[in-house]
């Protein structure tokens, strides 16, 4: 069965601040990582990542995958009140689309 | 629509009865995917449709549970003889379904299901 842990389950934090999620992951025929955010209700997508040590970057958020060690992180940098919600790691296996996601981080930003 | 439209968007029924829920995808996708949020806990997969038929139905938890795509756009997840544990919030989501996957899920706001 796959396995996806995220750590910490939650963080609180001021604006301005980094903070750095961990995504580890145990799955057979892995295809790819992603990462959703998730404000309210519906989550929304934010990267993908397939091959290990390849950054992607959007803005102040960035992520990595290593695929030898079996995790990926998500930093945000220069936080802001808006990035407050839960972020959720999920993967994807070859022949096949459904996702298997963590249990989330909620990260909260204080002004 | 523009987006992923979920309805109802709360739904309180007493244990044993009979729930629809209903989706309704971005316009042109033809991979839907329903999931299963309970409180403090990640989406987790019940069924997948490419076009009218289930493609994976792999996550549904039972025979209580059954959905249908009847002519490749909107869905609806059925729920028989709920009970108390049926609670959460289900979503829906649409992808494209063609070309290159990109692992982007549109999803709706949810339904929250509370069973009494």
């Amino acid at each position: 069965e796959d396995k996806v842990v995220q750590s910490p389950l939650s963080l609180v934090v001021h604006e301005g601040d980094t903070v750095t999620l961990n995504c580890s992951y145990e799955v057979t025929n892995f295809r790819s990582l992603l990462w959703y955010k998730q404000e309210k209700k519906a989550p929304t997508f934010l990267f993908m990542l397939t091959s290990s040590g390849i950054e992607k970057k959007s803005g102040r958020l960035s992520s990595i995958l290593d695929k030898k060690e079996l995790f990926s992180i998500l930093n945000i940098t220069a936080t802001q009140t808006g990035d407050s919600a839960i972020y959720l790691c999920a993967v994807a296996t070859i022949n096949d689309y459904k996702l298997s996601f963590g249990a989330g981080t909620t990260v909260t930003v204080r002004a | 629509g523009a987006g992923v439209s979920q309805t109802p968007s709360n739904k309180v029924t007493e244990k044993g009865k009979y729930v629809e829920l209903r989706c309704d995808p971005i316009s042109g996708h033809t991979a839907l995917y329903w999931y299963r949020q309970s409180l403090g806990q990640g989406p987790e997969f019940l069924i997948y449709f490419q076009g009218t038929g289930a493609a994976d139905d792999s996550g549904l938890p039972n025979d209580r549970f059954f959905a249908v795509r009847p002519e490749g756009s909107v869905s609806t997840l059925k729920i028989q003889r709920t009970e108390r544990g049926d609670s959460a919030v289900y979503l829906c989501a649409s992808s494209s379904g063609t070309g290159q996957w990109t692992g982007e899920l549109f999803f709706g706001e949810g339904s929250r299901l509370t069973v009494l």
